[in-house]
């Protein structure tokens, strides 16, 4: 969607290597999350960043980590790979938090083998 | 955090069918929201409810706040190719406004 970028868009990675997965906004927007989708799941939380370095865990952050040295910026990092993460990542932006909705990125399909 | 429950996980329909779907929570809110995801994109916002009882549309979309205020129905009506996807009921965090719980979606197939 205009204003809000994921790269890559695709990955095939190695079980063990880290991986970094980008998100960025033109929409200085205060809050971005990292979302990822399963089937049988829907959307889960991984990590949301309520500011320039601010950020906090969702429901699923064990193994991923994120950072935001910039407004537009926010990076999401799994460790040391594993399969179980392999999954459809989403990145979303908020200008006032969640009751308004989010603005999603178009996802980053991510493959651990 | 609270459960969302949302069904049926997917439905098979022809063309010019009505649709039917809803969410059901643990909780109370004051806020639901209907998404859908086309195939290979992100979710994008359909309808927002905001008071118990509310019934809102959106062309062949209506969106119902249920009056105990731990559901919400959408429906869709006379169902059209591009009507496929996956639909996501949403609601916000208790203790934390800013993030959203989606249920499970719906994965809808229109066959013409």
């Amino acid at each position: 969607d205009a204003g809000i970028t994921q790269s890559p868009r695709h990955k095939v990675t190695e079980t063990g290597t880290p991986v970094t997965l980008r998100c960025h906004q033109t929409e200085n927007h205060r809050y971005m999350y990292w979302y990822r989708q399963d089937p049988g799941h829907g959307l889960r939380l991984i990590h949301y960043s309520y500011g320039v370095k601010d950020t906090d865990k969702g429901e699923v952050s064990d193994g991923y980590s994120v950072s935001r040295s910039k407004t537009e910026d926010f990076l999401l990092t799994l460790e040391s790979a594993t399969s179980s993460q392999t999954s459809v990542y989403f990145c979303a932006i908020s200008e006032t938090g969640s009751s308004l909705g989010y603005t999603f990125g178009s996802g980053t399909r991510l493959t651990v083998v | 955090g609270q459960q969302l429950n949302q069904s049926p996980q997917s439905m098979f329909i022809q063309e010019g069918e009505d649709v039917s779907m809803n969410c059901t929570s643990s909780s109370i809110f004051n806020t639901w929201l209907w998404y859908k995801q086309d195939p290979g994109e992100g979710p994008v916002l359909l309808i927002a409810l905001y008071k118990a009882g509310e019934l809102t549309s959106n062309g062949r979309l209506t969106a119902q706040f249920g009056i105990t205020r731990k559901d919400s129905f959408l429906n869709i009506s006379a169902s059209i190719p591009s009507d496929v996807g996956i639909y996501f009921c949403a609601l916000p965090e208790e203790t934390s406004g800013s993030r959203l719980t989606f249920g499970e979606g719906t994965q809808l197939t229109v066959n013409p």
